[in-house]
């Protein structure tokens, strides 16, 4: 019953570097999702895809791309590096009916910025 | 657009004590209201969930009522243990989306004491 998997847990990066968070999930979701959290502001939406085969921003998709590569897997991409990133990142899917079913989280990726 | 407003936080109780996060909405419609909740080191897990007025969400003893007249999905616990130490959030999700695109309030930390 893995859920949502992030990988990696943890990652530290110097200013510039480039990377990708992975995300899948096994529960057959048709929406996945990208958030990233900070102290005091919650979560907040990086970029989301409705279905397999798109993609869109969210609140805050500056400096950051995604992939939707298969219905299973969703990933993000930081092509240069900011201290401004240093956060924990989140992964979430929902069904296609989702006003009653909300989105099932991984547990995150703890990602500092040097 | 639509937003979540918790109380401020961080709330520190002892042991049995009475809890009350607050948490006040404003959505066009009639969205679906949730509490996650994100124990140390992990992800966002659903506590619990309303989808139309008057619904009381209930898990864990942790209970929520959806008030449309205010605007308003608190939640309670009539006693608290240690356990319940962790970050809480309300979200929601606006009437009428096709899919789990969620709106989260900034999250209240709970710390209970022995």
């Amino acid at each position: 019953n893995a859920g949502v998997t992030q990988t990696p847990k943890f990652q530290v990066l110097k200013t510039g570097q480039s990377m990708t968070l992975q995300c899948a999930q096994d529960m057959n979701h048709n929406s996945m999702y990208w958030y990233r959290q900070d102290p005091g502001m919650g979560l907040r939406l990086i970029y989301y895809s409705a279905s397999e085969g798109t993609t869109d921003k969210g609140e805050v998709p500056n400096g950051y791309n995604v992939s939707r590569l298969n219905k299973r897997e969703f990933s993000l991409r930081l092509e240069s590096a900011a201290p401004s990133q240093t956060s924990v990142y989140f992964c979430a899917s929902s069904p296609p009916t989702a006003r009653n079913q909300p989105q099932h989280f991984g547990d995150g990726t703890r990602l500092s910025i040097l | 657009g639509n937003s979540v407003t918790q109380m401020e936080g961080p709330v520190t109780l002892s042991e049995e004590a009475f809890l009350t996060i607050n948490c006040t909405y404003t959505a066009t419609g009639y969205p679906s209201l949730f509490w996650y909740v994100q124990y140390p080191g992990e992800g966002l897990q659903l506590l619990l969930k309303a989808t139309k007025a008057d619904d009381k969400g209930s898990n864990k003893g942790f209970e929520a009522t959806y008030r449309k007249e205010t605007t308003s999905f608190h939640l309670e616990k009539g006693s608290v243990q240690v356990s319940d130490s962790a970050v809480y959030f309300c979200a929601l999700l606006a009437g009428g989306t096709s899919y789990g695109k969620l709106t989260f309030g900034q999250g209240t930390i709970l710390t209970v004491h022995p």
